[in-house]
């Protein structure tokens, strides 16, 4: 089982309409949580930081589980500009330091 | 935040050469930064910690021979892949890490193609 799984897509979604990701991970005791957004050939950048309460910005919206090991990312009223892969990050076994990626979903947003 | 840039952003070689590829801090002292690789549909996965004036740390399954790094200073840290096979085409990532705030800046990666 792969420490950080995220349904890979892609997601096609009409604009307009809201998206829901999943992404589930392995280590109970994971302590940071991360949505990073990458880009066709680009590096990743940070979303947003996932909170044990839950946490907004703007349109999206984070959640963690921490009893079923998931976290979550909601994104409404989908702009075309939302077009990426959207990867889950966890820290890992060694260190909160460690990060252990997801391979990413990928959205497309339709006009 | 801070500033992460890589040189080269694009590099075609011929098989059996070596490539080095540096990653610079701008404007945050990095006593460590970190390089991953992705390949196409892939993750990011971590090949190594490169710590400022020691040895690199590498994760399981990376050739420290074949991947030399090189942390000589604060804001500078070099990948060298060494006699590059077509297998080692990928994208190349660097990354440094902020305690405050707590996140991951990245370079804007080199993409390497061996031939």
């Amino acid at each position: 089982r792969k420490e950080v799984e995220q349904d890979p897509g892609p997601f096609n979604v009409p604009e307009g309409a809201t998206v829901a990701f999943n992404c589930t991970y392995s280590n109970s005791a994971s302590q940071s949580f991360f949505w990073y957004r990458q880009d066709c050939r680009k590096e990743p950048k940070l979303l947003m930081s996932v909170y044990s309460s839950g946490n907004e910005d703007g349109r999206f919206t984070a959640q963690l589980n921490r009893a079923s090991q998931y976290i979550s990312l909601l994104i409404r009223d989908s702009k075309l500009s939302d077009s990426a892969t959207y990867l889950c990050v966890v820290n890992g076994r060694r260190s909160n330091y460690q990060l252990i990626w997801g391979a990413g979903t990928k959205l497309i947003i339709k006009p | 935040g801070a500033v992460v840039s890589q040189h080269p952003s694009r590099v075609i070689c011929k098989s059996g050469t070596s490539v080095k590829i540096e990653c610079r801090s701008l404007d945050f002292q990095a006593t460590t930064m970190f390089w991953y690789r992705q390949f196409p549909k892939q993750s990011l996965m971590l090949m190594a910690t490169s710590n400022e004036g020691s040895k690199a740390t590498y994760e399981q399954g990376v050739e420290k021979d074949k991947f030399l790094i090189n942390h000589a200073s604060l804001t500078l840290s070099t990948l060298t892949v060494t006699s590059a096979h077509p297998e080692d085409s990928s994208f190349y990532i660097c990354s440094v890490r902020t305690l405050i705030p707590n996140e991951q800046f990245f370079g804007p990666g080199t993409r390497l193609t061996v031939l």
